[in-house]
């Protein structure tokens, strides 16, 4: 039984440029959920999405957007790149939203130089 | 929106003697409490979770303590080892409100003295 996968491992980007990032949730589960961990820091919710569609946000700006497909896998887009976006971006998947437990997946690190 | 404190940001303890990190939260609709262990490079692991409705969780060497009333909760490891080594990270969320997005404390770096 796969667990969360996140794919690529590493990126690099420059200022301004685009990145999209992929998560594929553990088996029998179907929501997700993006966080964004900055160096030293504990990761920060960005938003959560299930049946498609975002159902909940944390406070990040609108360069940030998400889909869900209908096999519940999920991509993190992040337009107009800045050098403070740099971080490790973490995938949790639940079997549910308001299941509550979370299993994260390796994460993506992502370099803006 | 929830905040959550964690103290210490770091702590050394001698192998085999006990561990105690804490945390705060300030939104008291706040009901599911978990704790992540994260490796240097590695993903956030669950080690232990508690829910409002428990006030005390156990699980071998790990437990987890909560205050309902004074928005605290804790977790104890005891009979460190070498592997307790890592970053330990809390968090708190209001699950089934629609808002179960996980807000987390900045980290308590766990240092094991052989």
């Amino acid at each position: 039984d796969a667990g969360v996968t996140q794919s690529p491992t590493h990126l690099i980007k420059t200022r301004g440029q685009q990145v999209t990032l992929r998560c594929s949730p553990k088996s029998g589960h179907d929501t997700v959920s993006w966080y964004q961990q900055a160096l030293g820091q504990g990761p920060q919710f960005i938003f959560q999405y299930y049946e498609e569609e975002e159902r909940q946000r944390g406070n990040f700006p609108d360069r940030f957007s998400g889909h869900q497909f209908p096999n519940y896998s999920s991509e993190l887009n992040v337009n107009a790149l800045l050098l403070g976006d740099s971080a490790l971006y973490l995938c949790a998947s639940s079997p549910g939203p308001g299941t509550d437990t979370q299993y994260f997946g390796p994460g993506t690190r992502l370099t803006v130089l | 929106g929830e905040n959550v404190e964690q103290h210490p940001s770091t702590l050394s303890v001698q192998e085999g003697d006990s561990a105690v990190i804490k945390c705060t939260y300030s939104d008291s609709a706040s009901n599911y409490f978990p704790w992540y262990k994260q490796e240097l490079g590695k993903r956030p692991q669950l080690i232990i979770d508690i829910r409002s409705n428990v006030g005390e969780k156990k699980d071998q060497r790990i437990a987890v303590t909560l205050n309902k009333t004074a928005k605290h909760f804790s977790l104890h490891i005891t009979e460190t080892q070498p592997e307790d080594s890592a970053v330990y990270f809390c968090a708190a969320t209001h699950s089934g409100g629609g808002a179960d997005g996980l807000t987390f404390g900045k980290g308590t770096h766990l240092i094991i003295q052989p």
